[in-house]
């Protein structure tokens, strides 16, 4: 069965650097998205992307955030200059087409920021 | 801002007995989904429902959609302790324009069924 991956599983970094996290779609997918999910709280939207633009953006997704679909099968999230704060899991997830309502997630990229 | 709210956010029972969870909104959602999420994973699609009073089915879980699109529940039917992990509803909105379904996500019921 197809499946978003995500990589790495984990990943440490000091405080304003840049870190780059990546995520392979469902192959067939043409909807793509980056979640986070703070320890204990709830999982929040941050950007959607298709057709290789943004859709949609929460308030979250600040300048210091960018994404990018790389080549046919990656689809990357950038944090330039990461703050404690930006410390979560970080889901990846993709739908068929616009009106699919599933949304399938990878398994997350644990971010650490000290 | 759509807000979805989880009820409730701990439940632990015995193996064999029956639960309801509950999602609530003062907003229409598009779409409901229902995930399950273990513990430094992400969460893992069971089921959408799209029609207001929908009702489906998965072995011993059954979901319902609310009339009005507003609210969804979750019965779990002889829970079994594999049971055991975080329900996550979550709402859609494929109303925007050219926009994919962004997805508005509750708190969580963490359920622990006990053998």
């Amino acid at each position: 069965e197809p499946e978003v991956t995500q990589t790495p599983s984990h990943q440490v970094t000091q405080m304003g650097q840049e870190v780059i996290l990546r995520c392979v779609p469902i192959s067939n997918h043409l909807y793509f998205y980056w979640y986070r999910q703070i320890l204990g709280q709830k999982v929040e939207f941050l950007v959607s992307f298709y057709n290789n633009e943004i859709s949609e953006k929460s308030e979250i997704f600040d300048d210091q955030f960018s994404v990018e679909r790389p080549d046919g099968s990656n689809f990357t999230l950038k944090i330039r200059s990461t703050k404690l704060e930006d410390s979560a899991m970080y889901f990846c997830a993709s739908s068929r087409d616009r009106y699919s309502y599933e949304q399938y997630f990878g398994p997350g990229t644990r971010l650490t920021v000290t | 801002t759509q807000l979805l709210e989880q009820s409730p956010q701990f439940l632990s029972i015995q193996e064999g007995e029956n639960l309801t969870v509950y999602c609530n909104s003062s907003s229409v959602f598009s779409s409901l989904q229902w995930y399950r999420q273990e513990p430094g994973e992400g969460p893992v699609l069971l089921v959408t429902v799209v029609t207001g009073g929908e009702v489906k089915k998965l072995k011993r879980l059954t979901f319902q959609f609310g009339d009005a699109r507003k609210d969804s529940s979750l019965h779990i039917t002889a829970a079994q302790p594999g049971d055991t992990g975080l329900y996550l509803c979550a709402g859609g909105d494929t109303a925007r324009n050219n926009a994919g379904n962004m997805l508005t996500f509750g708190g969580g019921t963490r359920l622990m069924v006990k053998p």
